[in-house]
């Protein structure tokens, strides 16, 4: 079926490790996204792939690193993690950015659990 | 930059009732979309409802409607014939070139 496919899909990191979050579609979509979810605050943007070969910031793109690897893959990356990036991942995909491309919203993977102790 | 505020945290819905859940947006832009997802509890995010700011009619799918006033810049989601898997969490989105989303409301339904 086609999708979003995130792995892992749990986690738990000691305080100081490191670890990448997979992201894989086959939508043939343009754009990706990732995003993080905290209680009481919704989904906010941290990174963001307008196309392949561009990445660009988001609301709270602090401690985190991305990579367009092609068109299918936005990897993630915490490079030392904090308590503080305890949260539920989301990657997202688009057509585009324009308002025509997202008149469907946006697809979303299942998420990743990461608790960072 | 564009904030999406979602007043209520929870809401309890008798089973066969109509909930409505509130969204106010702030914008200086005139073309845009709005969307409610929901979220059950599998995490998956689902698109309930979309409406496109240049339309005035209100957008309807099944047993899901939105009241958008575009001046006042809300945009409400009412569930009618409220069913047990309707429970989940809703959330209000804003799009103009990234979607931005409200902080969700845990929506309740008792049989």
């Amino acid at each position: 079926n086609a999708g979003v496919t995130q792995t892992p899909k749990f986690q738990v990191l000691k305080t100081g490790q490191s670890m990448t979050l997979q992201c894989a579609q086959d939508m043939n979509h343009n754009s990706m996204y990732w995003y993080r979810q905290d209680p009481g605050m919704g989904l906010r943007l941290i990174y963001y792939s307008a196309s392949e070969g561009t990445t660009d910031k988001g609301e709270v793109p602090n401690g985190y690193n991305v990579s367009r690897l092609n068109k299918r893959e936005f990897s993630l990356r915490l490079e030392s993690a904090a308590p503080s990036q305890t949260s539920v991942y989301f990657c997202a995909t688009s057509w585009g950015r324009d308002l025509t491309s997202a008149l469907n919203g946006y697809t979303f993977g299942s998420g990743t659990r990461l608790t960072v102790v | 930059a564009q904030t999406v505020t979602q007043s209520q945290p929870e809401m309890s819905v008798q089973e066969a009732e109509t909930v409505t859940l509130s969204c106010t947006y702030d914008t200086s832009e005139s073309d845009y979309y709005l969307f409610w997802y929901k979220q059950p509890p599998s995490r998956q995010m689902i698109l309930v409802i979309r409406q496109e700011a240049y339309k005035q009619q209100n957008a309807t799918e099944n047993r899901f409607s939105v009241n958008f006033q575009k001046a006042a810049k809300s945009f409400s989601l009412k569930i009618s014939d409220s069913q047990l898997g309707d429970a989940a969490m809703y959330f209000c989105a804003y799009f103009d070139y990234k979607l931005s989303f409200g902080a969700g409301t845990t929506v309740t339904v008792r049989a």
